[in-house]
């Protein structure tokens, strides 16, 4: 069974610090990885998305980056954080294009 | 329905009724995603319906979609307690490798004893 984990579970930063997110996933080799972005009672934005190690393509620009180092990890930084960053990180999975996505837990974030 | 500037929706129902939340869509889509969302944790995917498809059921749930109109609509039916959580569909841009989701604006549904 694939299991998807994210750390930390929960933030809390100053602005103009920096930051750095994790996801892996385990049980499932290649898998599409996507960072999503929501505010407190609000909808989800997707931020990027990978198909495959090295290669990260942005959705929307928040000033954060995405890398994937490895085929089972995917990372999410930034260098100064703006209180706009504040919110709930998920990260999630698919098998492939138009197919499921399976979301992490998330880390909840707070910028001050 | 979901979509366009507004806030999450929020909707308040009694146990044992019947509820159905809309989705309109802004471009052609492949598939459209529903999802739930529990306070605090991740969306999982309650059910994924193709263009090809008018209609979907998962036990109690219904999706219908509709691509003349660019809609689509999740149905619970008996709603219980449990079903107390926020809901999303989503869609993706259609044709080609498209791995980008766009998610609605959600619908909080409350389901009350």
């Amino acid at each position: 069974a694939q299991t998807i984990h994210q750390w930390p579970v929960a933030e809390i930063k100053a602005v103009g610090s920096p930051l750095s997110l994790g996801c892996t996933i385990k049980g499932k080799s290649s898998p599409n990885l996507y960072w999503y972005w929501q505010a407190t009672g609000g909808t989800l934005q997707q931020l990027f998305y990978s198909i495959t190690v090295g290669q990260v393509e942005s959705v929307v620009q928040l000033n954060l980056s995405a890398s994937r180092p490895k085929d089972d990890q995917f990372i999410l930084s930034t260098e100064k954080l703006l209180l706009s960053h504040s919110g709930f990180y998920l990260c999630a999975w698919s098998r492939g294009v138009y197919a499921e996505q399976f979301f992490g837990p998330g880390t909840r974030l707070t910028v001050l | 329905s979901q979509w366009g500037e507004e806030n999450l929706q929020a909707l308040s129902i009694q146990e044992g009724e019947d509820v159905t939340m809309n989705c309109s869509y802004k471009t052609y889509t492949t598939v459209v995603h529903w999802y739930r969302q529990d306070s605090g944790r991740g969306p999982a995917l309650i059910i994924l319906i193709r263009s090809n498809e008018r209609e979907k059921r998962s036990g109690r749930l219904r999706a219908t979609l509709d691509t003349s109109s660019q809609s689509s609509s999740l149905s619970i039916t008996a709603a219980q307690c449990e079903d107390t959580a926020v809901y999303f569909c989503a869609t993706d841009l259609g044709g080609g490798s498209n791995y980008k989701l766009t998610f609605g604006k959600g619908t909080l549904l409350t389901v009350t004893p």
